[in-house]
């Protein structure tokens, strides 16, 4: 059984640029949150997405956006990439069946 | 005031003692409470959730609720040398919706 797989595992984009990161939820879950966490600091949530539609967002600006596919699978976008967009970036995987949410290994995004 | 606190730390333990980890949350809206672990350079390890006032054990770890006092807290026992790491505490309000986190508090097992 195939946990959380999280793609690329690392990535350096320059200032201004737009980096897509990509998330496989464990088998049989349906719901996908994402997550940012900076050096020492505990998770941040971005959103979560839910039947292909964004169900919950956490105060991030626009230029974080996303989107759920048919499969489940989701894409987090960040458009006009700041330095301060350095961090891990985590997908967690769940059902509503159940309250445990399932992390995937992350994406390192740096930001030059 | 964040609304979940943990102590950094670093807690220092020797190995074979008692780890004790506490969390306290200041939403009286969150319903269920989450330990994960998390070592360095890696992603958060799911160890235990508990949603009900008092202990749930399992294993070597013991997580603690009080909703009156609105603390949390995980004890693991016979601490190992791999129980090294940090320790990220988590709050929801419903079901699996999003997860609030502490910092987290950085644990060393000392051999």
């Amino acid at each position: 059984d195939a946990g959380v797989t999280q793609s690329p595992t690392h990535l350096i984009k320059t200032r201004g640029q737009q980096v897509t990161l990509r998330c496989s939820p464990k088998s049989g879950h349906d719901t996908v949150s994402w997550y940012q966490q900076a050096l020492g600091q505990g998770p941040q949530f971005i959103f979560q997405y839910y039947e292909e539609e964004e169900r919950q967002r956490g105060n991030f600006p626009d230029r974080f956006s996303g989107h759920q596919f048919p499969n489940y699978s989701s894409e987090l976008n960040v458009n006009a990439l700041l330095l301060g967009d350095s961090a891990l970036y985590l997908c967690a995987s769940s059902t509503g069946l159940s309250y445990e949410q399932y992390f995937g290994p992350g994406t390192r995004l740096t930001v030059t | 005031q964040k609304e979940v606190e943990q102590n950094s730390g670093p807690l220092s333990v020797p190995e074979g003692a008692i780890a004790s980890l506490n969390c306290t949350y200041s939403d009286r809206g969150s319903q269920s409470f989450f330990w994960y672990r998390q070592y360095s350079g890696k992603s958060p390890e799911l160890i235990m959730f508990i949603y009900s006032n008092g202990d749930k054990e399992d294993g070597r770890f013991t997580a603690q609720l009080n909703k009156a006092s609105q603390y949390v807290s995980l004890l693991i026992r016979d601490s190992q040398p791999s129980d090294s790491a940090t320790y990220l505490c988590a709050a929801t309000n419903f079901g699996n919706e999003k997860l609030t986190f502490g910092t987290g508090t950085r644990l060393t097992i000392i051999p």
